[in-house]
């Protein structure tokens, strides 16, 4: 029964290329969060998906960062032209009900160094 | 505008005794709290919740306490373990909201042996 699983655990990218951080959510989970944690500061939301369905993207930037959980396949979380201030950790969560919050596992992360 | 706040970054506290973690939040649409703890280079582990109907729940040694009027909430832990050494991060939910948690900064709590 593995949980969710985050890849790459550490990414680093020069200014300006792309990012891609993908998100595998426990079985038979179908909603997935995405936070991020800048440094010194807590988790902030940004984007809640179901499978093929964007619910909830009042927490990610409007350019450059996109999100989508297709039918099939990981969730991923694309950041385009990254940019210094990109650097963080991105973690995932997974749960299988959308009031499941407190049921949602959270997955080790991906730590994000724009050089 | 820092809705959940963990007014101290760090606490230190001897193995046995009592450590409390205290959060403050400002939304009061906010309506389930969540206390989550770790470790570097995890992901958060979900420790205790409470919901606003309630002003105590305890799990072993894990007791949060809820004020509402004061919009305070804490963390006890006794005793105390060297394991428990972490960041805690207190985390709010609002009904309606998509179950999106608003986090606080976290503070680092260490157990001395």
């Amino acid at each position: 029964n593995a949980g969710v699983m985050q890849n790459p655990r550490h990414l680093v990218r020069r200014r300006g290329q792309e990012a891609r951080l993908r998100c595998s959510p426990m079985k038979g989970h179908s909603h997935v969060y995405w936070y991020r944690q800048l440094p010194e500061e807590g988790l902030k939301f940004m984007v809640y998906l179901q499978k093929e369905n964007i619910i909830d993207e009042s927490g990610m930037p409007k350019e450059r960062f996109s999100a989508e959980f297709p039918k099939e396949g990981p969730s991923i979380l694309r950041i385009q032209q990254v940019v210094r201030g990109d650097s963080a950790a991105y973690f995932c969560a997974s749960s299988l009900l959308e009031q499941g919050i407190t049921e949602a596992f959270f997955g080790q992360g991906t730590r994000l160094t724009v050089v | 505008d820092q809705q959940v706040k963990q007014n101290s970054p760090s606490l230190s506290v001897q193995e046995g005794r009592i450590s409390i973690l205290n959060c403050d939040y400002t939304n009061s649409m906010f309506d389930y709290f969540l206390w989550y703890k770790k470790y570097p280079a995890e992901g958060p582990t979900f420790l205790i919740s409470i919901s606003s109907i309630k002003d105590k729940n305890e799990d072993g040694r894990f007791t949060v306490f809820l004020n509402k009027s004061a919009k305070h909430l804490s963390l006890h832990i006794v005793p105390s373990q060297p394991g428990d050494s972490a960041v805690y991060f207190c985390a709010a939910s609002a009904t309606g909201a998509n179950s999106k948690l608003t986090f606080g900064k976290g503070i680092t709590l260490s157990v001395r042996p």
